[in-house]
C-alpha cells in the first residue's frame, strides 16, 4: 500500500527553528508538496520538491531525498502565526496525489 | 469573488436526504477537485475534473457524484447521505490538472454532519 508518515503533533518555541519530517512509501514518485492549514481553514501551498536538495523560500525551506523516501519542512524564526497543521503530499507513478494526515505544530511564547 | 467559494459553510443533514455542495472558482482554472478531510487521515480525493465536460473518480467516489457543465462550477452531490459521509469537504482547483507540478488552490470548506 501507499503510505505517508508524519508526526501527529510537535511543539516549538517562538523564535526557534523546527523541522517537520515526512517519509513516504509510494508506487513511484513524481513530486512532493507541502501545504499549511490553519485550524478551520483551507490548506494553502507552501513548497514543491521534485529533485533532491533544499528549496528555500523565506523563513521556510523544504528538503527532499528521493533515495530515502524522505522530506522535511524547516521553519525558522518561528512566529505565533505559524501555529497550524503542515500537510505533506506525494505524487505517485499514476499521478495521484497521496496526502499525509498532517503535523499539528503548536508554537509557545 | 476572488478564488474559490463553497456553499454552504456547514450543514446538518438527516440520513437518506439528498445534498449538493456547491463550488465556484473565478480563476479560469481548468482542473477542479473534491476532497474530504477526516480526523487522523490525509485528504482523500472524491472526484476530479480536468476540463469542463469531463469528470473522473478519485480514491473514494462511492455515494458521490459530480458534474462540470462549465469552467467555473463543480457541484458535489450526495444522493442519499449516510453518517459515514460526515466530514469536512474541500473543493480545489489548479491551472491545467498537471498534478505532478501544479499547486492546488482550496476553497474554505463545507462541514457536513449526517445524522
Amino acid at each position: 500500500g501507499q503510505n505517508i508518515d508524519q508526526p501527529t503533533e510537535m511543539t516549538a518555541t517562538e523564535g526557534a527553528i523546527v523541522q517537520i519530517n515526512c517519509t513516504y512509501q509510494t508506487s513511484g514518485f513524481n513530486g512532493l508538496f507541502w501545504y499549511q492549514q490553519h485550524a478551520g481553514e483551507a490548506p494553502t501551498f507552501l513548497s514543491y520538491n521534485v529533485l533532491d536538495g533544499l528549496e528555500e523560500k523565506g523563513r521556510f525551506s523544504s528538503f527532499l531525498s528521493r533515495s530515502k523516501g524522505y522530506s522535511y519542512l524547516l521553519l525558522k524564526e518561528l512566529q505565533m502565526k505559524d501555529s497550524a497543521s503542515y500537510l505533506c503530499a506525494v505524487v505517485d507513478s499514476n499521478y495521484q496525489l497521496i496526502w499525509g494526515a498532517g503535523t499539528k505544530l503548536i508554537i509557545k511564547p | 469573488i476572488a478564488g474559490i467559494t463553497q456553499a454552504p459553510t456547514s450543514q446538518i443533514l438527516a440520513a437518506g436526504r439528498r445534498m449538493t455542495l456547491r463550488c465556484t472558482q473565478d480563476m479560469r482554472h481548468n482542473a477542479m477537485y473534491w476532497y474530504r478531510q477526516d480526523l487522523g487521515l490525509g485528504l482523500r480525493l472524491i472526484h476530479y475534473s480536468n476540463t469542463a465536460g469531463t469528470t473522473g473518480k478519485g480514491e473514494v467516489p462511492d455515494g458521490y457524484s459530480v458534474s462540470r457543465a462549465n469552467t467555473d462550477d463543480f457541484p458535489l452531490t450526495l444522493a442519499s447521505a449516510v453518517p459515514s459521509q460526515t466530514s469536512v469537504y474541500f473543493c480545489a482547483s489548479s491551472l491545467s490538472g498537471r498534478v505532478e507540478t501544479e499547486k492546488q488552490f482550496f476553497g474554505p470548506g463545507t462541514r457536513l454532519t449526517v445524522l
